[in-house]
């Protein structure tokens, strides 16, 4: 069973197009990061969020960490090719905890 | 980049061989963490090293092993290979103890693509 299930499993939209990225358990993480992974390469990390209901903005990209701390999503405004990728949510269930990576969303957008 | 390397970048091998796939941190980042990433199981922790001690285990076979040598490279060791390990396999490194969160920004390496025939 995986504790952090990830929806849509894949994603294929046209360049311009918004979309959103869920990330849900029925656990309470302490924190919880996103990851964009492109082919050949290993993931990077996006954005840490770390309070209920917190919201952060990088560029395009919008997280949200829901109120509870068992959910999250990204989404995406006007995607871009450059979006292309696996998005991985990761989450910690204490501060001594080690990473657990949610099931992965594979996005590609085209032009 | 991330400044983490991994060597080899692939490896193909047969069954009931032994690899060993290596890991350079960050420079100045004590703690790595070693992951397995496959088609059905997704991104799996495996283990962590901080400073030469093992720090935290996840998912990792008996027939795995890792070490942390005092110049804080790293090494997995896959024995008895069987066709299902066939995987990427990532290191991380960060800068602090703990599993990875907060600031705790865990920086991946290009990973080594294991191929078991």
């Amino acid at each position: 069973t995986q504790l952090l299930e990830q929806s849509p499993q894949f994603l294929s939209i046209q360049e311009g197009e918004n979309l959103t990225v869920y990330c849900n358990s029925s656990s309470v993480f302490s924190s919880l990061q996103w990851y964009r992974q492109e082919p050949g390469e290993g993931p990077v990390l996006l954005v840490t969020v770390v309070t209920g209901g917190e919201v952060k903005k990088l560029k395009r990209l919008t997280f949200q960490f829901g109120d509870a701390r068992k959910d999250s999503s990204l989404h995406i405004t006007a995607a871009q090719p450059g979006d292309t990728g696996l998005y991985l949510c990761a989450g910690a269930l204490s501060t001594a905890s080690k990473l657990t990576f949610g099931t992965g969303t594979r996005l590609q957008v085209t032009l | 980049d991330s400044g983490v390397t991994q060597t080899p970048k692939h490896l193909i091998t047969a069954t009931g061989q032994r690899v060993t796939l290596r890991c350079s941190p960050r420079s100045g980042d004590l703690s790595v963490y070693w992951y397995q990433q496959s088609l059905d199981q997704g991104l799996q922790f495996l283990i962590q090293y901080y400073n030469g001690e093992e720090r935290a285990k996840g998912n990792i076979l008996e027939r795995f092993s890792a070490q942390q040598f005092p110049d804080l490279h790293s090494e997995l060791n896959l024995s008895s290979l069987e066709l299902g390990d066939s995987a990427l396999y990532f290191c991380a490194s960060s800068s602090i103890k703990g599993g990875g969160f907060g600031d705790n920004e865990q920086f991946f390496g290009p990973g080594t693509r294991l191929t078991v025939l």
